[in-house]
Protein backbone atom coordinates (compact mmCIF):
# COMPACT_ATOMS: atom_id res chain seq x y z
CA UNK A 1 0.00 0.00 0.00
CA UNK A 2 1.53 3.68 -0.93
CA UNK A 3 2.26 5.47 2.16
CA UNK A 4 4.05 8.46 3.01
CA UNK A 5 5.66 8.65 6.52
CA UNK A 6 7.30 12.22 7.75
CA UNK A 7 9.79 12.81 10.56
CA UNK A 8 10.21 14.62 13.14
CA UNK A 9 6.52 15.31 13.85
CA UNK A 10 7.40 18.64 15.41
CA UNK A 11 10.99 20.55 15.50
CA UNK A 12 11.81 23.17 17.52
CA UNK A 13 14.76 25.67 16.11
CA UNK A 14 16.62 28.62 16.78
CA UNK A 15 16.64 31.10 14.64
CA UNK A 16 19.80 30.45 12.14
CA UNK A 17 19.74 26.97 13.21
CA UNK A 18 20.05 24.86 9.93
CA UNK A 19 17.98 21.46 10.21
CA UNK A 20 15.84 19.01 7.73
CA UNK A 21 12.73 17.34 7.35
CA UNK A 22 12.27 14.02 6.11
CA UNK A 23 9.68 12.63 3.59
CA UNK A 24 9.46 8.70 2.84
CA UNK A 25 7.81 6.87 0.58
CA UNK A 26 6.50 3.39 -0.94
CA UNK A 27 4.39 3.82 -4.04
CA UNK A 28 5.22 1.33 -6.91
CA UNK A 29 6.11 4.16 -9.25
CA UNK A 30 6.86 7.51 -8.21
CA UNK A 31 5.23 10.21 -10.29
CA UNK A 32 6.16 13.27 -8.37
CA UNK A 33 7.02 14.49 -4.90
CA UNK A 34 5.42 17.76 -3.63
CA UNK A 35 5.79 19.71 -0.69
CA UNK A 36 3.48 22.28 0.96
CA UNK A 37 3.52 24.94 3.43
CA UNK A 38 0.53 25.52 5.67
CA UNK A 39 0.04 27.78 8.25
CA UNK A 40 -2.71 27.84 11.31
CA UNK A 41 -5.97 28.05 9.68
CA UNK A 42 -4.84 28.55 5.96
CA UNK A 43 -4.87 25.98 2.85
CA UNK A 44 -1.51 24.32 2.34
CA UNK A 45 1.46 26.70 -0.01
CA UNK A 46 2.61 24.79 -2.72
CA UNK A 47 6.39 24.98 -2.58
CA UNK A 48 7.88 22.43 -5.00
CA UNK A 49 7.16 19.43 -7.06
CA UNK A 50 10.27 17.30 -7.75
CA UNK A 51 10.05 14.34 -10.07
CA UNK A 52 13.12 11.89 -10.36
CA UNK A 53 16.11 11.12 -7.68
CA UNK A 54 18.37 13.57 -7.80
CA UNK A 55 16.70 16.58 -8.09
CA UNK A 56 16.60 19.49 -6.29
CA UNK A 57 14.98 22.52 -6.15
CA UNK A 58 15.51 26.02 -4.11
CA UNK A 59 13.17 28.95 -2.46
CA UNK A 60 14.64 31.10 -0.53
CA UNK A 61 15.89 29.23 2.73
CA UNK A 62 14.19 26.32 1.82
CA UNK A 63 15.88 23.88 -0.61
CA UNK A 64 14.22 19.97 -1.07
CA UNK A 65 16.04 17.25 -2.40
CA UNK A 66 14.85 13.68 -3.70
CA UNK A 67 16.14 10.01 -3.85
CA UNK A 68 14.32 6.78 -4.93
CA UNK A 69 13.08 6.38 -1.15
CA UNK A 70 12.98 9.62 0.25
CA UNK A 71 12.71 13.57 0.16
CA UNK A 72 14.66 15.96 2.36
CA UNK A 73 13.36 19.64 3.17
CA UNK A 74 16.38 21.49 3.88
CA UNK A 75 16.32 24.70 5.94
CA UNK A 76 18.87 26.87 6.18
CA UNK A 77 19.16 29.55 8.82
CA UNK A 78 15.64 29.65 9.49
CA UNK A 79 13.84 32.60 10.94
CA UNK A 80 10.05 33.09 12.50
CA UNK A 81 8.66 33.29 9.65
CA UNK A 82 9.50 29.72 8.48
CA UNK A 83 7.25 28.59 11.48
CA UNK A 84 4.49 26.30 10.18
CA UNK A 85 3.39 22.57 9.50
CA UNK A 86 5.19 21.29 6.16
CA UNK A 87 3.55 18.79 4.20
CA UNK A 88 4.85 16.44 1.58
CA UNK A 89 2.59 14.04 -0.65
CA UNK A 90 2.94 11.73 -3.62
CA UNK A 91 0.30 10.90 -6.58
CA UNK A 92 -1.98 8.63 -5.91
CA UNK A 93 -1.96 5.43 -7.86
CA UNK A 94 -4.96 3.16 -9.43
CA UNK A 95 -4.02 -0.48 -10.32
CA UNK A 96 -0.28 0.64 -10.13
CA UNK A 97 -0.81 2.36 -13.31
CA UNK A 98 -2.80 5.38 -13.43
CA UNK A 99 -2.99 8.74 -12.75
CA UNK A 100 -5.63 9.18 -10.14
CA UNK A 101 -4.41 13.25 -9.58
CA UNK A 102 -5.30 12.13 -6.38
CA UNK A 103 -2.54 12.96 -3.73
CA UNK A 104 -1.36 10.61 -0.31
CA UNK A 105 -0.46 13.22 2.03
CA UNK A 106 1.72 12.48 5.11
CA UNK A 107 1.16 13.60 8.58
CA UNK A 108 3.26 17.09 8.41
CA UNK A 109 6.19 17.82 10.50
CA UNK A 110 5.18 21.02 12.51
CA UNK A 111 8.15 23.47 12.78
CA UNK A 112 8.67 26.38 15.25
CA UNK A 113 11.46 28.44 14.90
CA UNK A 114 12.34 30.88 18.20
CA UNK A 115 13.95 34.51 18.02
CA UNK B 1 -0.65 32.77 -11.07
CA UNK B 2 -2.47 29.36 -9.46
CA UNK B 3 -4.75 30.98 -6.94
CA UNK B 4 -7.91 29.38 -5.62
CA UNK B 5 -10.39 31.25 -3.95
CA UNK B 6 -12.73 29.67 -1.49
CA UNK B 7 -16.05 31.67 -0.05
CA UNK B 8 -17.20 31.67 2.66
CA UNK B 9 -13.69 31.45 5.01
CA UNK B 10 -16.14 31.06 7.89
CA UNK B 11 -19.77 30.21 8.91
CA UNK B 12 -21.35 29.46 11.60
CA UNK B 13 -24.87 27.65 11.21
CA UNK B 14 -27.89 25.66 13.27
CA UNK B 15 -28.06 22.72 12.92
CA UNK B 16 -30.05 21.13 10.53
CA UNK B 17 -29.61 23.73 8.14
CA UNK B 18 -27.47 23.38 4.71
CA UNK B 19 -24.49 25.16 3.76
CA UNK B 20 -22.63 25.86 0.37
CA UNK B 21 -19.06 26.68 -0.12
CA UNK B 22 -17.46 27.70 -2.92
CA UNK B 23 -14.50 26.99 -4.71
CA UNK B 24 -13.15 29.10 -7.76
CA UNK B 25 -9.52 28.93 -9.66
CA UNK B 26 -8.98 32.51 -10.22
CA UNK B 27 -6.26 32.49 -12.96
CA UNK B 28 -6.62 29.32 -14.91
CA UNK B 29 -9.00 26.59 -15.49
CA UNK B 30 -9.42 23.14 -13.34
CA UNK B 31 -9.69 19.95 -14.95
CA UNK B 32 -10.27 18.38 -11.52
CA UNK B 33 -11.14 20.04 -8.20
CA UNK B 34 -10.66 18.04 -4.03
CA UNK B 35 -12.72 18.63 -1.41
CA UNK B 36 -10.36 18.06 1.76
CA UNK B 37 -11.44 17.80 5.31
CA UNK B 38 -8.90 18.76 7.91
CA UNK B 39 -9.50 18.60 11.86
CA UNK B 40 -7.11 19.90 14.55
CA UNK B 41 -3.84 19.12 14.04
CA UNK B 42 -3.87 16.56 11.89
CA UNK B 43 -3.46 16.20 8.00
CA UNK B 44 -5.59 16.66 5.36
CA UNK B 45 -8.41 13.82 4.88
CA UNK B 46 -9.79 13.57 0.66
CA UNK B 47 -13.31 13.54 0.88
CA UNK B 48 -14.08 13.62 -2.96
CA UNK B 49 -12.72 14.13 -6.28
CA UNK B 50 -14.97 16.37 -9.03
CA UNK B 51 -14.75 16.86 -12.51
CA UNK B 52 -16.16 19.55 -14.64
CA UNK B 53 -19.96 17.82 -16.13
CA UNK B 54 -19.91 15.12 -14.45
CA UNK B 55 -20.63 13.05 -10.87
CA UNK B 56 -18.10 13.30 -8.17
CA UNK B 57 -16.04 10.50 -6.87
CA UNK B 58 -16.59 10.22 -2.99
CA UNK B 59 -13.71 8.73 -0.71
CA UNK B 60 -14.79 5.45 1.37
CA UNK B 61 -17.01 6.61 4.00
CA UNK B 62 -18.00 9.68 2.80
CA UNK B 63 -21.56 10.29 2.14
CA UNK B 64 -22.71 11.83 -1.02
CA UNK B 65 -26.09 12.49 0.00
CA UNK B 66 -24.34 14.57 2.94
CA UNK B 67 -21.84 16.25 0.96
CA UNK B 68 -23.52 17.37 -2.07
CA UNK B 69 -20.92 18.57 -4.85
CA UNK B 70 -21.60 20.51 -7.96
CA UNK B 71 -18.38 21.11 -10.54
CA UNK B 72 -20.47 23.75 -12.70
CA UNK B 73 -17.47 24.68 -14.80
CA UNK B 74 -13.73 24.87 -15.43
CA UNK B 75 -13.39 26.93 -12.54
CA UNK B 76 -16.00 26.62 -10.34
CA UNK B 77 -16.83 23.67 -7.70
CA UNK B 78 -19.33 23.68 -4.94
CA UNK B 79 -19.65 21.61 -1.94
CA UNK B 80 -23.12 21.41 -0.12
CA UNK B 81 -22.99 20.12 3.68
CA UNK B 82 -26.32 19.19 3.82
CA UNK B 83 -28.19 18.93 7.47
CA UNK B 84 -25.34 19.90 9.32
CA UNK B 85 -24.98 18.63 12.33
CA UNK B 86 -22.13 19.75 15.28
CA UNK B 87 -19.88 15.98 13.99
CA UNK B 88 -19.78 18.36 10.37
CA UNK B 89 -17.83 20.88 12.06
CA UNK B 90 -14.22 21.07 10.64
CA UNK B 91 -12.02 22.88 7.98
CA UNK B 92 -12.90 22.33 4.52
CA UNK B 93 -9.77 22.98 1.79
CA UNK B 94 -10.97 22.53 -1.60
CA UNK B 95 -7.71 22.53 -4.20
CA UNK B 96 -7.57 22.02 -8.24
CA UNK B 97 -5.56 20.81 -10.62
CA UNK B 98 -4.57 22.62 -14.37
CA UNK B 99 -5.68 22.38 -17.38
CA UNK B 100 -3.41 24.03 -19.30
CA UNK B 101 -0.21 26.62 -18.55
CA UNK B 102 -0.09 25.54 -15.07
CA UNK B 103 0.98 21.90 -14.32
CA UNK B 104 -1.33 19.69 -14.57
CA UNK B 105 0.38 17.51 -11.65
CA UNK B 106 0.23 20.26 -8.83
CA UNK B 107 -2.59 20.80 -6.54
CA UNK B 108 -3.54 24.17 -5.67
CA UNK B 109 -5.15 24.80 -2.66
CA UNK B 110 -8.18 27.25 -1.67
CA UNK B 111 -8.08 29.24 1.71
CA UNK B 112 -9.93 27.00 3.73
CA UNK B 113 -13.78 26.84 5.62
CA UNK B 114 -13.96 27.15 8.76
CA UNK B 115 -17.58 25.10 9.41
CA UNK B 116 -19.18 25.69 12.94
CA UNK B 117 -22.31 23.84 13.66
CA UNK B 118 -24.13 24.54 16.54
Amino acid sequence: EDQVTQSPEALRLQEGESSSLNCSYTVSGLRGLFWYRQDPGKGPEFLFTLYSAGEEKEKERLKATLTKKESFLHITAPKPEDSATYLCAVPKELNGSSNTGKLIFGQGTTLQVKP
Amino acid sequence: GAVVSQHPSWVICKSGTSVKIECRSLDFQATTMFWYRQFPKQSLMLMATSNEGSKATYEQGVEKDKFLINHASLTLSTLTVTSAHPEDSSFYICSANGLQGISTDTQYFGPGTRLTVL
